[in-house]
């Protein structure tokens, strides 16, 4: 079993639509939890990051961490062509400092 | 102020040929980490570096690859005899000091090509 696992994708939503982008981890200890977006040859850039259970809203980014069901999702509100990217979830799991990431998924925005 | 900086950019080289790749972290950040990115595999850590501890070396996937930071900034990732299964993006990342809800900052990556 995968430490982070995504939705597989991609995922074709039209503009102005929410995006959902789940994520499962295996460690029930895990302590924080990152989004990054990555553009097609770009790096990593962070999105949010969720420590605590519940939605934390940032703009048009809502990150919802469910720690009993080890889930963690992100939701992407008024979906704009510029949201075009691919999506990864990283964890650091309990007592640890290294991310593990998932695979990633691929969202694209049509205009 | 200055984020992640890595060079090369861009590196192409022989197979059996060593590579070094430079890191420079974002200024202020103690934590340094080496993770890699190669198709049909995402992001795989290989190194961290925190202050003047020893580095955690377990992600390094064999004993052709070493890392090294100097000063506790600059850090260099030296892959030995290079084979085609080398061939990644290498991502180096900084933070602030290393702990678990410390955010990761992630440089613009090497890519390096073995033929």
């Amino acid at each position: 079993q995968k430490e982070v696992e995504q939705n597989s994708g991609p995922l074709s939503v039209p503009e102005g639509a929410i995006a959902s982008l789940n994520c499962t981890y295996s460690d029930r200890g895990s302590q924080s939890f990152f989004w990054y977006r990555q553009y097609s040859g770009k790096s990593p850039e962070l999105i949010m990051f969720i420590y605590s259970n519940g939605d934390k809203e940032d703009g048009r980014f809502t990150a919802q961490l469910n720690k009993a069901s080890q889930y963690v999702s992100l939701l992407i509100r008024d979906s704009q062509p510029s949201d075009s990217a691919t999506y990864l979830c990283a964890v650091t799991p309990s007592n640890d400092y290294k991310l593990s990431f998932g695979a990633g998924t691929t969202v694209t925005v049509r205009a | 102020g200055a984020g992640v900086s890595q060079s090369p950019s861009n590196k192409v080289t022989e197979k059996g040929k060593d590579v070094e790749l430079r890191c420079d972290p974002i200024s202020g950040h103690t934590a340094l980490y080496w993770y890699r990115q190669s198709l049909g595999q995402g992001l795989e850590f290989l190194i961290y570096f925190q202050g003047n501890s020893a580095p955690d070396k377990s992600g390094l996937p064999s004993d052709r690859f070493s890392a090294e930071r100097t000063g506790g900034s600059v850090s260099t990732l030296t892959i030995q005899r290079t084979q085609q299964e080398d061939s990644a993006v290498y991502l180096c990342a900084s933070s602030f000091d290393g702990a678990s809800t410390d955010t990761q900052y992630f440089g613009p990556g090497t890519r390096l090509t073995v033929l």
